[in-house]
């Protein structure tokens, strides 16, 4: 059974302060992607890993992909309260993204 | 704005009524997904349209049935709903690199 898993699934961190979320999956993917969720809003697509090896950066976050070990992560740096969401990645298999369960982060003073 | 809208934002129902959510992009692409999200449960992948055929169901009970008139425009039409169907409905199309695109998402109670 294919199984996308997060951690952690709840992350509360200071202002200023590094940290970084992990995606393991069990199959077979050569491209993973990272999602930002607001609440109560939809989805927005953060970035779209490629390869074995690829890092993206975008401000204060990272991602990278290591598809031997099938693994992904998030990093975070400096973090601010506007980083407070909830963070998805999600792998391809075929035409379907499996989403993992999410990491809630919330970034207080 | 992503280019993928949602309609009605919000829908309150009985479990006898019927009614239907609509989806709608402006961006080219020509798949289109329906996914439903409940809480602290993952996204779940309910339907996929390809070039306007249904190429997955993803052993989604039939009183919710997709329609797809064309590339850009996708329905699911509600019937005879349970509680339990309570849930942030979410409408995708896939771009470039096999990126999704979502829409605002119809949030849906079953009463």
């Amino acid at each position: 059974e294919l199984k996308v898993e997060q951690n952690p699934l709840f992350l509360s961190m200071q202002e200023g302060k590094n940290y970084t979320i992990y995606c393991n999956y069990s199959t077979t993917s050569d491209r993973l992607y990272w999602y930002r969720q607001d609440p109560g809003k939809s989805l927005e697509s953060l970035f779209v890993l490629l390869s074995n090896g690829a890092v993206k950066q975008e401000g204060r976050l990272m991602a990278s992909l290591d598809t031997k070990a099938r693994l992904s992560t998030l990093h975070i740096t400096a973090a601010v309260h506007d980083l407070s969401a909830t963070y998805f990645c999600a792998v391809v298999v075929i035409d379907k993204l499996i989403f993992g369960t999410g990491t809630r982060l919330q970034v207080f003073p | 704005e992503t280019g993928v809208t949602q309609t009605p934002r919000h829908l309150v129902m009985g479990m006898t009524n019927k009614k239907s959510l609509k989806c709608e992009q402006h961006l080219g692409h020509n798949a289109m997904y329906w996914y439903k999200q409940s809480a602290k449960k993952p996204l779940e992948l309910m339907f996929v349209y390809n070039f306007k055929e249904q190429t997955e169901n993803n052993s989604v009970p039939s009183r919710f049935s997709p329609e797809c008139p064309n590339s850009s425009h996708l329905f699911l039409h509600l019937h005879t709903l349970q509680p339990e169907d309570s849930a942030l409905y979410l409408c995708a199309s896939r771009g470039p690199q096999e990126t999704q695109y979502f829409g605002p998402g119809t949030r849906l109670l079953v009463l």
